[in-house]
């Protein structure tokens, strides 16, 4: 069975540049998440996906972030424009159901960085 | 705010040595504790998910107790080996999903 799949899995941008990030999770996942990881820090949940629904944004910065789950399976997670502080890695993961004892599968993550 | 803290930040462990780190979390509206292992340029992987105070889990060298009472959770891994190298990760669950910022343990030969 494949894993989580991410891409592209390293980036180099200017600031002010826009940057997108594509999931496909895990065959048969519902859940899916969006999660940045800070330099030194843990991740930190973006935006969680039932199917197509955005059922948990709050933490997601949606003056310059965006994310979008078409037809319930991958997703992408846009940044325009990206600021020097957006440098982390970018993480997606998919579970069966959002139950609270379901493991989440992750995928490699995207490193971004902005110079 | 929901604080989710792990210790220590970094372990550096002789190669046969037994150790043990801890997460600590809020002790109210427990849902769910998981521990993840990261090993460079992979992804995290699951190791534990732990739902019950008293729980016991254990796959291999690693074992996880929790104790929902007093908001811990101690993760062991009994006879380290180099492959153990990684950083370990907890998070805590209710409504939300806080994560620690995870333990980096160095295995030395």
């Amino acid at each position: 069975e494949a894993g989580v799949v991410q891409s592209p899995r390293y980036k180099i941008i200017e600031k002010k540049q826009p940057v997108a990030f594509w999931c496909n999770p895990i065959s048969g996942h519902n859940t899916l998440y969006w999660y940045r990881q800070n330099l030194g820090q843990g991740p930190e949940l973006l935006i969680r996906y039932e199917n197509e629904e955005a059922v948990d944004d709050s933490q997601l910065p949606k003056d310059r972030f965006s994310a979008e789950r078409l037809k319930g399976v991958d997703s992408t997670l846009k940044i325009q424009p990206a600021e020097l502080g957006d440098s982390a890695v970018y993480l997606c993961a998919s579970s069966s159901r959002d139950r609270i004892t379901y493991e989440q599968y992750f995928g490699p993550g995207t490193r971004l960085t902005v110079t | 705010i929901l604080n989710v803290e792990q210790s220590p930040q970094s372990l550096h462990v002789q190669e046969g040595d037994s150790t043990n780190f801890t997460c600590s979390f809020p002790s109210s509206n427990f849902y769910a504790l998981h521990w993840y292992r990261w090993e460079t340029a992979k992804s995290p992987e699951a190791l534990f998910v732990m739902t019950l105070n008293g729980d016991e889990k254990k796959k291999g060298r690693i074992s996880a107790t929790l104790n929902t009472k007093e908001g811990y959770s101690y993760l062991y891994i009994k006879g380290s080996q180099p492959e153990d190298s990684a950083t370990y990760l907890c998070a805590f669950r209710d409504d939300k999903i806080i994560f620690g910022k995870g333990t980096r343990l160095h295995i030395l030969p």
